[in-house]
């Protein structure tokens, strides 16, 4: 089966840095993606990672450990905007159309 | 361009009535998806259609048809409505290249059983 695990909550002040962690146990890995999602609206997409190490996207990144089977999202230099749930995601295999999702975590940023 | 687009934004339902959800894309994805979203559950997968003609069972199937009408179009059909499928739908679209599948989501429909 699959199982991806994330902190259900995480509170974070405005202007700070924080890392939304993501370990998960599949029964095969292609790569591990990482979705946003404000409250009553759609998910969208945030990142990628295949292979081993830290992609950067603006104040956005993400880091994946494949030997670990751990990821972690991390935020810098967090706005109030940024209070969202956020999803890890993970895609089994290259032929594989499926991802399964991690049940998100809530960010709260407070001033 | 609009996206992904999903009708109807809200419904309520009684047990046992029948109701199609509708999904269009307009970026010429190949593979479609609806999702199923509950609290403190994250997404769960019904079905999805990796490109017009195919659908296949997702993680949650049972109590759901599917039809991808053409390309751009894919609807969830719920035959006899229960309780147990008050959820928020969600459908998306993606074009399998690269290693993300990336997929783009519609505004959801917030459907009650009662």
């Amino acid at each position: 089966g699959q199982s991806l695990e994330q902190p259900s909550e995480v509170t974070a002040v405005e202007g700070a840095i924080v890392q939304i962690n993501c370990t998960y146990q599949t029964s095969g890995f292609y790569g591990l993606s990482w979705y946003q999602q404000h409250d009553g609206g759609a998910p969208t997409f945030l990142s990628y990672n295949a292979l081993d190490g830290l992609e950067e996207t603006g104040r956005f990144s993400s880091f994946l450990s494949r030997s670990d089977s751990y990821g972690y999202l991390l935020l810098q230099e967090l706005q109030m905007k940024d209070s969202a749930s956020y999803f890890c995601a993970v895609r089994s295999g290259a032929g594989s159309y499926q991802l399964t999702f991690g049940k998100g975590t809530k960010l709260s940023v407070i001033p | 361009n609009a996206g992904v687009t999903q009708t109807p934004k809200f419904q309520v339902l009684k047990t046992g009535q029948s109701m199609t959800l509708q999904c269009a894309q307009d970026m010429n994805h190949n593979s479609m998806y609806w999702y199923r979203q509950d609290p403190g559950m994250g997404l769960r997968l019904i079905y999805y259609s990796a490109s017009e003609g195919t659908t296949d069972k997702g993680e949650v199937p049972n109590g759901y048809n599917v039809s991808r009408l053409n390309k751009r179009e894919f609807s969830l059909r719920l035959e006899s409505a229960a309780p147990s499928q008050t959820s928020v739908y969600f459908c998306a679209s993606s074009e399998l290249r690269g290693g993300s599948n990336e997929q783009f989501f519609g505004p959801g429909t917030r459907l009650t059983v009662l």
